[in-house]
């Protein structure tokens, strides 16, 4: 069964740090480019980040420079490093398997994760 | 920055045909796809560059897209496809962005 669970969500306070990440089984991880996004309670869905299969990455303007997406091949493994975290990073965070980096108009995000509640707040 | 506009709801009664519009500026000029979210759960593909469906995906969930409109259509609505449905489409202002979401009844 084509899978991904992610873990490490929780509540951190302003300004603190945490690290999220999404196991996969099923499917051949490596050949895959793979994307974080989230979703705030009541609104809607927005990318934060994707590594392609050469570890080469891309943030949104939102998250640049406070996120980092890595990934494990031999473990299966994709993680998200979040620093200097605020308030309006509190959202359900989901790892997906999606487009590829290099065409991004092209693919769709076609497998979810049960996703990981982050909450900011003092 | 690019944006996709979805209407709040949509209603309609078992049976019938519902129609989920998404719009954006020459969305026609790119690929659309469509997510079903159920309340508590992750989001589902049912929709890709613009009108295919993922494998397992039922018949009655069809899309088209032209112009600056894309549209999700379900025919012969079940109540279990009551959920909240989301466009995404890519622009390089942007990169990966999704509508507002429209909440489906069937009522």
């Amino acid at each position: 069964e084509v899978q991904l669970v992610e873990s490490g969500g929780g509540l951190v306070q302003p300004g603190g740090s945490l690290r999220l990440s999404c196991a996969a089984s099923g499917f051949r991880f490596s050949i895959y480019d793979m994307h974080w996004l989230r979703q705030p309670t009541g609104k809607r869905l927005e990318w934060v980040s994707v590594v392609d299969t050469d570890g080469d990455t891309s943030y949104a303007d939102s998250v640049k420079g406070r996120f980092t997406i890595s990934r494990e091949n031999a473990w299966n493994s994709l993680y998200l490093q979040m620093n200097s975290l605020r308030a309006e990073d509190t959202a359900v965070y989901y790892c997906a398997r999606g487009p590829r980096r290099s065409d991004p108009g092209v693919g769709s995000f076609d497998i979810w994760g049960q996703g990981t509640m982050v909450t900011v707040s003092s | 920055s690019y944006e996709l506009t979805q209407p709040p709801s949509v209603s309609v009664s078992p049976g019938q045909i519902a129609s989920i519009t998404c719009s954006g500026d020459k969305l026609g000029d790119k690929y659309a796809c469509w997510y079903q979210q159920r309340p508590g759960q992750s989001p589902i593909l049912v929709i890709y560059q613009d009108n295919k469906r993922p494998s397992g995906i039922p018949e009655r969930f069809s899309g088209s897209n032209s112009g600056n409109t894309a549209t999700l259509t379900i025919s012969g609505t079940q109540t279990v496809d009551e959920a909240d449905y989301y466009c995404q489409a890519w622009d390089s202002s942007t990169a990966w962005v999704f509508g507002g979401g429209t909440k489906l009844t069937v009522l």
